[in-house]
């Protein structure tokens, strides 16, 4: 079985404040999705990460993959309110499956 | 992208009685998925939804308690069978287009089972 860590597991900051999530694992995967979930709703895709080293930005937000494609990283520059949410890390293997780390909940304060 | 129309959003049930969910995606999609999000957890995967034959279950997770449908490429019904309590979570339907293609999600069900 293919597990993802994820830490921390709750993160609650002061507006402005930069915050980094991690995403681990001892297995390899095809890709790595980042997904926000917000209270009453299905988690939203952020991003994918293909290639080992990648990294993008997607305005505030910064994603890494790790160079052997195990880990990843969510960096948000200057959090704000509307940043608040599940944040939630899933691998894909080649058989299409996801596997989901236990997610990060992020409060930011204003 | 896909579109997913996830039916009902919420419910109320009594224990011992069945619900049917509705997944319903805008386009062709090749591979469908049920998950079930506990309050507060990540998300565990139930069965990957297979058109014209079974579904593929998890472990923990058995086609009585669980029946799936999938009769075409844009469809999928999930049941949760014979309700107790510890039912009660939010149940949501996923689509991956292609095989290397991400996965996108419906809003989910959240169900109450009292």
């Amino acid at each position: 079985t293919q597990l993802l860590e994820q830490s921390p597991q709750f993160l609650s900051i002061q507006e402005g404040e930069n915050l980094t999530v991690y995403c681990n694992s001892s297995s390899v995967f095809s890709s790595l999705q980042w997904y926000r979930q917000e209270p009453g709703e299905g988690p939203v895709l952020l991003v994918t990460v293909v290639t080992g080293g990648e990294v993008k930005k997607l305005k505030r937000l910064t994603f890494q993959f790790g160079d052997a494609r195990k880990d990843s990283s969510l960096h948000i520059t200057a959090a704000q309110p509307g940043d608040t949410g599940l944040y939630l890390c899933a691998g894909a293997t080649n058989a299409g499956k996801s596997t989901f780390g236990d997610g990060t909940t992020l409060t930011v304060k204003p | 992208s896909a579109v997913i129309s996830q039916k009902p959003s919420r419910d109320i049930c009594q224990r011992g009685t069945s619900l049917t969910i509705q997944c319903q995606v805008d386009s062709q999609v090749t591979m469908m998925f049920w998950y079930r999000q506990q309050p507060g957890q990540s998300l565990t995967l139930i069965a990957t939804a297979n058109q014209g034959s079974e579904a593929t279950y998890e472990s923990g997770f058995v086609i009585d308690k669980f029946p799936i449908s999938r009769p075409n490429l844009t469809f999928s019904t999930l049941t949760v069978s014979n309700m107790s309590p510890e039912d009660s979570s939010i149940y949501l339907c996923s689509v991956r287009p292609a095989r290397d293609t991400e996965a996108f999600f419906g809003q989910g069900t959240r169900l109450t089972v009292v």
